[in-house]
């Protein structure tokens, strides 16, 4: 069974228009990720979220953005989509942030922005 | 300064055959840990194996096993008997405990090796 789960898996938008990237896991871990991947690139670290403290990476366009209700569910939100922003989003869930906790992944988002 | 390194962008492979992946890493951290994921096409990352700085052996998983020469910043994957469902992108990551700083928690990838199995 699916333990972080994301939807869709795979969004179109328009440029400019605003878009929202969902997140849910069952695992009821403390820490959720949110990363942007280029093809053929390393996943790379947009911000995170350690119970409901928010950090942001300091190169993470103000045009990203999160949101996390409650321990289950993260949102990454995008305001308005550049066609630089299409990527794959993946959303990865933690037990604690130490050297030795894997991190559970998502199928991803495949975003297109045309 | 990069802190993870994976210097092959492209390794082919027999089937049956060993295939060594290569990663090196950066790190002024005394505890970190270095985690291996295979990408296949559909875009999921999957868990490999795992090794901490600490720890004195070498990680194995089935298959898979790590070479981890802590002085020389190494960790590299070994994929024993080659199978075609192998055949996926691979990364190595790094996660330092960072003590409260900017790096605590993170999980930093390298740029990846695409691994492909020949029948």
């Amino acid at each position: 069974d699916a333990m972080v789960i994301q939807n869709p898996r795979y969004q179109v938008t328009q440029f400019g228009k605003p878009v929202t990237l969902s997140c849910s896991q069952t695992l009821n871990h403390n820490v959720m990720y949110w990363y942007q991947q280029k093809s053929s690139q390393a996943p790379k670290l947009l911000f995170h979220y350690y119970d409901k403290d928010f950090n942001n990476e300091a190169d993470t366009p103000d045009n990203f953005q999160s949101r996390r209700p409650n321990t289950s569910f993260c949102f990454l939100d995008i305001r308005s989509p550049g066609l630089g922003d299409a990527a794959m989003y993946l959303c990865a869930t933690s037990r604690g942030a130490g050297e030795n906790t894997e991190a559970f992944f998502g199928q991803g988002t495949r975003l297109t922005v045309v | 300064a990069q802190k993870i390194t994976q210097t092959q962008p492209g390794m082919f492979v027999q089937e049956k055959e060993a295939v060594t992946l290569d990663c090196t890493y950066d790190t002024s951290d005394p505890s970190y840990g270095l985690f291996w994921y295979k990408q296949p096409s559909s875009g999921e990352m999957i868990f490999l194996i795992y090794q901490g700085s600490y720890d004195q052996q070498n990680a194995t998983e089935g298959r898979y096993s790590l070479n981890f020469q802590k002085a020389r910043k190494s960790a590299n994957l070994v994929i024993s008997a080659s199978q075609l469902g192998d055949s996926a992108m691979y990364f190595c990551a790094m996660r330092e405990t960072g003590a409260g700083g900017t790096s605590y928690g993170k999980l930093t990838f390298g740029q990846g090796t695409i691994l492909t199995v020949h029948p």
